[in-house]
């Protein structure tokens, strides 16, 4: 019944590691986003994808790679993990009917220590 | 570029009213309103698209001011449950811009 499923909900790693976030949605929207909320509580936008393609890609290191296989599924691949990349992500998608707002997803922390 | 959000944070007494602004520097075409309990995801809670257009939902409107590329948040006699942080969004082609959140505390 989850409209919008991230796993893992917590993902503790050292520095230097590789990490895979996925983010499914069942609400037959088109488009999908990653957003980063650090610890000031600050939602600031990574990706976006609409239909498998990409369309917004903000300033983020290169180190974080998205991959939309369909456009039910976003995931996000973090290479070789730094500290200030601790923060919790949140997946996100939103339908076409442009009344509607953005489903979020119950987000992951991820710690890198 | 993101809206600017005000007050950063408020506190309220059960029965009180708010008020949470939103403001642009760049044209808004249309205003989201979320909020988001401590530990969990944004819950959205309206859309306004068009100037002068009021919504509302439970005891909490929002007004949006095209012309002043402003909207406002208003949450009237608080209730507990409305305590959290409260984020304006400003969308513009699939790419939506948050503000910095207000946080509201409502007490006993």
């Amino acid at each position: 019944d989850t409209a919008v499923s991230q796993t893992p909900k917590y993902l503790v790693t050292q520095m230097g590691n590789d990490k895979s976030i996925k983010c499914e949605q069942n609400l037959g929207h088109d488009t999908m986003y990653w957003y980063k909320q650090d610890s000031k509580k600050f939602l600031k936008i990574m990706f976006s994808y609409n239909n498998k393609e990409l369309i917004i890609n903000e300033t983020v290191p290169n180190r974080f790679s998205p991959k939309s296989p369909d456009k039910a599924h976003l995931n996000l691949h973090i290479n070789s993990l730094e500290l200030g990349d601790s923060a919790v992500y949140f997946c996100a998608s939103r339908g076409q009917d442009r009344r509607g707002g953005y489903t979020f997803g119950s987000g992951t922390r991820l710690t890198v220590v | 570029q993101q809206p600017v959000q005000s007050p950063q944070a408020v506190i309220l007494r059960e029965g009180e009213d708010a008020v949470i602004n939103c403001s642009s520097s760049k044209a808004l075409y249309s205003v989201h309103w979320y909020r988001q309990k401590h530990g969990e995801a944004p819950v959205f809670l309206m859309i306004l698209l068009k100037g002068g257009e009021q919504k509302g939902h439970e005891k909490i409107s929002a007004s949006f001011n095209e012309k002043k590329q402003q909207s406002s948040l208003y949450l009237t006699a608080s209730q507990l449950s409305y305590s959290g942080t409260y984020f304006c969004g400003t969308l513009n082609n699939n790419d939506m811009r948050f503000g910095a959140g207000t946080r509201l505390t409502v007490k006993p």
